[in-house]
């Protein structure tokens, strides 16, 4: 039962053009959401975050949009850099079935971008 | 400098031989968790902690146990390892479930 799904394992994007990233989730009870990115032998690091409570967060090149309805997320990176390859995540956090703590990761999408 | 640490970042073992994972973080952070990342996967929760002597279980628990005696530290013990414990084991730590989390460098653990 995978609650936060990334449909697209990959994804190529031309250096600056725009980049989208997408995000499902099963939940209706998670309130937070966030990107992570993870280069190749590092930890993942936070990107960006969105509460349930807003659509749209944007910060520099990097926005979030929330379609609550739609249980979607998409990450958009404009304009996309070389340096911008790497495996994104989603996250979503909030109340499930057994916890109110817990923070479900999706599966990740690797972003390749081609100067 | 705001980190989280683990120890070791690569261990092989065998079946059967007990072995922790070492995490510690300096930013005072009362959330902390284990992940485990495979591929196709993503990063799945092992466990988390609230705080001090609070810990419950993620989506994975099985074969693993933790404890979190101080709040800087959230150890990962496997009492009896298995090859289908092989994996990249991640520890990371927030101010709470929802805020940002700051991942360790990561354990690459092979269990023969």
């Amino acid at each position: 039962d995978q609650q936060v799904k990334q449909n697209s394992p990959s994804l190529s994007v031309q250096e600056g053009r725009i980049s989208i990233l997408n995000c499902d989730y099963t939940n209706s009870m998670f309130d937070y959401f966030l990107w992570y990115k993870k280069y190749p032998a590092e930890g993942p690091t936070f990107l960006i975050s969105i509460s349930s409570i807003k659509d749209k967060n944007e910060d520099g090149r990097f926005t979030v949009f929330l379609n609550k309805s739609a249980k979607h997320l998409s990450l958009h990176i404009v304009p996309s850099q070389p340096g911008d390859s790497a495996v994104y995540f989603c996250a979503a956090s909030g109340q499930t079935k057994t916890s109110y703590d817990k923070v479900i990761f999706g599966p990740g999408t690797s972003l390749s971008v081609i100067p | 400098e705001a980190q989280v640490t683990q120890n070791p970042r690569y261990l092989i073992t065998v079946t059967g031989k007990k072995l922790t994972v070492t995490c510690s973080q300096n930013m005072n952070h009362e959330y902390m968790s284990w992940y485990r990342q495979d591929p196709g996967l993503g990063l799945r929760q092992i466990y988390y902690s609230m705080n001090v002597e609070v810990t419950d279980k993620g989506d994975v628990p099985e074969g693993y146990k933790v404890s979190r005696k101080e709040k800087r530290n959230f150890p990962l013990i496997l009492e009896s390892p298995s090859p289908n414990q092989t994996s990249l084991y991640f520890c990371a730590s927030s101010i709470s479930r929802s805020g940002e989390q700051y991942f360790g460098p990561g354990t690459r653990l092979t269990v023969t």
